[in-house]
């Protein structure tokens, strides 16, 4: 079974600074993984989805890597400002292969400090 | 364009009555999903439909959650019957053919008093 780990649970820094968000997984038998962003009592909204071809994809400031062999993803946020504050959770399809549904992590919940 | 809406946004209900989540996925995908957040958790997966096939309802807690898909487009969860651990949030997301993205729509935040 699919299980989905992320730590740091919380994490806060300073405004400017840059900083990792980890993810890993236990089956790498996947073929993509998603990286949303949660503000409070708002859905989820798609930040990057990496194919299981592709190393790493970049979207402005973020950047996020994918090591199959090692069930590890990775997401960078360069120069981080109040407004990315929120809960980061990353998902990969379940063990199953062919379906569609995702399983995600608890989240991290960033907070970025004026 | 338009995103996924959900409706209703808040949902107050007492033990044992019935509920009815509906969503409306981006026109034109023909997949769409059903997930169930906790507090403090990630979303965990109930069920899936493609068009107005449901394909996947394994993540279903009990039978006294249902939903339908009828024409391909709007989406209808229910629960009968509500208990107090049914108190989350539903979310919906919807992807279009031979994609593997996934769009959430805000969510249904459901308290069973």
């Amino acid at each position: 079974k699919q299980e989905v780990t992320q730590i740091p649970a919380a994490l806060s820094v300073p405004e400017g600074e840059n900083l990792v968000l980890n993810c890993s997984f236990t089956d790498s038998a996947i073929y993509n993984l998603q990286w949303f962003r949660q503000d409070p009592g708002k859905g989820l909204t798609s930040l990057l989805l990496i194919q299981s071809s592709q190393r790493e994809q970049t979207s402005g400031r973020l950047n996020a890597s994918l090591d199959k062999s090692s069930g590890r993803s990775t997401l960078y946020i360069a120069a981080s400002q109040p407004g990315d504050s929120a809960t980061y959770l990353c998902a990969v399809p379940p063990s199953q292969g062919g379906s569609e549904k995702l399983v995600f992590g608890k989240g991290t919940k960033l907070t970025v400090n004026p | 364009g338009a995103g996924v809406s959900q409706s209703p946004r808040y949902k107050v209900a007492k033990r044992g009555q019935d509920v009815a989540l509906r969503c409306d996925p981006i026109s034109g995908h023909v997949s769409l999903f059903w997930y169930q957040q906790a507090l403090g958790q990630g979303p965990e997966f109930l069920t899936y439909f493609q068009n107005e096939a449901q394909l996947d309802k394994s993540g279903l807690p009990s039978d006294r959650f249902f939903a339908e898909r009828p024409e391909g487009s709007v989406s209808t969860l229910k629960i009968q019957r509500t208990q107090q651990e049914d108190s989350a949030v539903y979310l919906c997301a919807s992807s279009p053919a031979e994609s593997y993205e996934q769009y959430f729509g805000p969510g249904t935040r459901l308290t069973v008093t």
